[in-house]
């Protein structure tokens, strides 16, 4: 069975950053890109990164490039996001994700990690 | 930039009937390829279809897309109670890889 179990998120102060991290376990790690998308309360979900199973491709969103980076870990089948400059806008569930292998979609999702940017 | 917008914003309709929902690309859909997501209350997206009418692993059969010019359609031919949910249409093949804004599912 596919997991993915995402942690990381908090209440954070605007300006300050954060490290998501999911750990995947029911599939060949090394086989998959993973990803980031998030959804803000009440909001359409937005794809925030993802990176190629051999760390070789990394796309990121345009409306947060230079803010964030995605990292994994193939010992540990852990995916991060790295997330500085935290403004209210990017408060939101971050949902970590596997990309399907023929198409830029989610076929599975973890449960998410909510993050809160507020003073 | 390709927009999408999702009709209609919210469906009311019975257990046992058939559900439309429309995603329409604001560009020629030539290099757009599209997939479709439930989300229930509470829970996190699940992919129902992508390339406009392949069905993801798990899905029931009553869950159809399909495509026609600019208009993606995902049909629903009978209407489970766990069925009431949200649905996010979301285009791929060029970036950025935006969503719709949803079309509410309700029991009538």
């Amino acid at each position: 069975e596919v997991q993915l179990v995402e942690s990381g998120g908090d209440l954070v102060k605007p300006g300050g950053s954060l490290r998501l991290s999911c750990v995947a376990s029911g599939f060949t790690f090394s086989a998959y890109s993973l990803g980031w998308v998030r959804q803000a309360p009440g909001q359409r979900p937005e794809w925030v990164s993802f990176i190629s199973a051999g760390s070789s491709y990394i796309y990121y969103a345009e409306s947060l490039e230079g803010r964030i980076a995605i990292s994994r870990d193939h010992a540990t089948n852990s995916v991060f996001l790295q997330i500085n400059s935290l403004t209210a806008d990017d408060t939101a569930t971050y949902y970590c994700v596997r990309k399907a292998r023929t198409a830029m979609v989610a076929d599975f999702w973890g449960q998410g990690t909510r993050v809160i940017v507020s003073s | 930039e390709i927009l999408l917008t999702q009709s209609p914003g919210t469906l009311s309709l019975s257990p046992g009937e058939r559900a439309t929902l429309t995603c329409r690309t604001s560009q020629s859909p030539d290099k757009i390829s599209l997939a479709w997501y439930q989300q229930r209350p509470g829970q996190a997206p699940r992919l129902l279809i992508y390339g406009a009418s392949i069905r993801a692993t798990g899905i029931p059969d009553r869950f159809s897309g399909s495509a026609s010019g600019a208009d993606f359609t995902l049909t629903i031919s009978r209407l489970e109670p766990e069925d009431f949910a949200v649905y996010y249409c979301q285009k791929y093949g060029i970036s950025p890889y935006t969503f719709g804004q949803g079309t509410k599912l309700e029991i009538k």
